[in-house]
């Protein structure tokens, strides 16, 4: 089974308007961290937000948020406020764990998102 | 304070060559972890290294595939003899310590086999 899960493989916004990327997972272990990165059409990886399974509320950098459904089991990415210099590719990623491989960072297909002016 | 760096950038092999790519963590950093992004995919782990140890190699191709992160100087991921199949994005991230520490990731070296 996945571990992570990116429903949209690509998706449309407006400038200056908000946008939600979808993401799931898969994990039976009490401990584990979310993370989203952005890597835009020049290649680098990008650290935007990171959400742990023990917190209480949900995370939030600037215009990034992070919408954690525990039960659900989803972590979704909500971007206020497009601006054109976010169109880029977006990854979710996991770390499962309290120890041992708890370093492994495990990602999703991504969702490119495509913000029109 | 100079993040991750990995060089080359890109790098252009033909099939049967062997490809070298270096990573040099942010200072102070002793983890090393080396990624492989085929094309249309996410990341995938291939290999944790600390200083002289490699840690984790689970996710790395049996064969052909080696990596090493010295006493002194950058770490090196080594494909020998690459097929076409081996053209991919490969990002170096490193971190403080081990566990839940936030791992930086490189700007990754673009590898291209022909």
């Amino acid at each position: 089974a996945q571990k992570i899960t990116q429903t949209q493989p690509g998706m449309f916004v407006q400038e200056k308007e908000a946008v939600t990327l979808d993401c799931t997972y898969d994990t039976s272990d009490p401990s584990y961290g979310l993370f989203w990165y952005k890597q835009p059409s020049s290649g680098e990886m990008i650290f935007l937000i990171y959400q742990g399974s023990y917190d209480q509320q949900n995370a939030t950098e600037g215009r990034y948020s992070l919408n954690f459904q525990k039960a659900r089991k989803s972590a979704n990415l909500v971007i206020s406020a497009s601006q054109l210099g976010d169109s880029a590719m977006y990854f979710c990623a996991m770390r499962e764990g309290r120890g041992g491989s708890n370093y492994k960072l495990t990602f999703g297909k991504g969702t490119l998102l495509t913000v029109n002016p | 304070n100079a993040g991750v760096m990995q060089n080359p950038r890109h790098l252009v092999r033909r099939r049967g060559q062997e490809a070298r790519l270096r990573c040099s963590p942010m200072k102070g950093h002793s983890h090393v972890y080396w990624y492989r992004q085929l094309p249309e995919e996410g990341l995938k782990f291939m290999v944790y290294l600390q200083k002289e140890n490699i840690i984790d190699e689970s996710g790395m191709p049996k064969e052909r595939f080696s990596a090493e992160f010295p006493k002194e100087g950058p770490s090196i991921l080594r494909i020998q003899q690459v097929v076409r199949g081996d053209s991919a994005a490969y990002f170096c991230a490193s971190s403080f310590g081990t566990g839940l520490s936030e791992q930086y990731f490189g700007p990754g070296t673009r590898l291209t086999v022909t």
